[in-house]
């Protein structure tokens, strides 16, 4: 069964950092994209962005939003993804979601986790 | 980027109700196309991908069909179950976009 359990939200103010991790279990973790997701309060779901598989390197892939601020890594050892959150913004505030993909390409949020709440403000 | 529409934002309807929610893409999307669940307070839940493929464990009263900007999801018997908010999602390049969601109320 695929599990994906994140964490390390929290509170932070304006211009601070934040890394979120996902542990991952259930499922060969190298070969499948790990994307994160995110839902500001009573709003819908962004997407924030993406490492690929160890097949096309780990590559990554942001929204124009997070791109230069955000920074997802992998730790094949732990089977872990990391959100590295740097100059954060009151409009940075929202759930944040693990996904996986379902293997294949292109690919969709196949299994998401319960979620980690981050809340920036002063 | 490719802006999908979701519509009825929300729709209120009957246990046994048919059910049926229309997803615009902006541009031609192929059949890249997912539709996510989402109960109040949970994380979504994947349904259905490549527009009309059931993910394992969801109910056969889901479909889902249509290819290249015009796309539908429709629930054939509406169970209590099925009471929740239903996004669409595009997968077919950079960035990936969701729609802005259908509230599905009881009536």
């Amino acid at each position: 069964e695929v599990q994906l359990v994140e964490s390390g939200g929290g509170l932070v103010q304006p211009g601070g950092s934040l890394r979120l991790s996902c542990a991952a279990s259930g499922f060969t973790f190298p070969d499948h994209y790990m994307d994160w997701v995110r839902q500001a309060p009573g709003k819908g779901l962004e997407w924030v962005g993406r490492s690929k598989d160890r097949a096309e390197g780990y590559v990554t892939v942001y929204a124009a939003s997070v791109k230069g601020r955000f920074s997802i890594s992998r730790d094949e050892s732990k089977n872990s993804l990391s959100l590295q959150m740097n100059s954060l913004k009151t409009e940075d505030t929202a759930v944040y979601y693990c996904t996986s993909g379902r293997g294949g390409y292109p690919d969709y949020f196949n299994h998401w986790g319960q979620g980690t709440l981050v809340t920036v403000s002063p | 980027d490719i802006q999908m529409t979701q519509s009825p934002s929300t729709l209120s309807a009957s246990v046994g109700d048919r059910v049926t929610i229309t997803c615009r893409a902006s541009q031609n999307i192929d059949s890249w196309l997912a539709w996510h669940q989402q109960k109040p307070g949970k994380a979504p839940k994947a349904l259905i991908y490549k527009a009309s493929n059931l993910e394992t464990g969801v109910p056969s009263r889901f479909s889902g069909s249509g290819s290249g900007t015009e796309f539908t999801l429709t629930i054939s018997s509406l169970q209590p179950d099925d009471f929740a908010s239903y996004y669409c999602q595009h997968y077919y390049t950079y960035p990936l976009t969701f729609g802005g969601g259908t509230k599905v109320e009881i009536k």
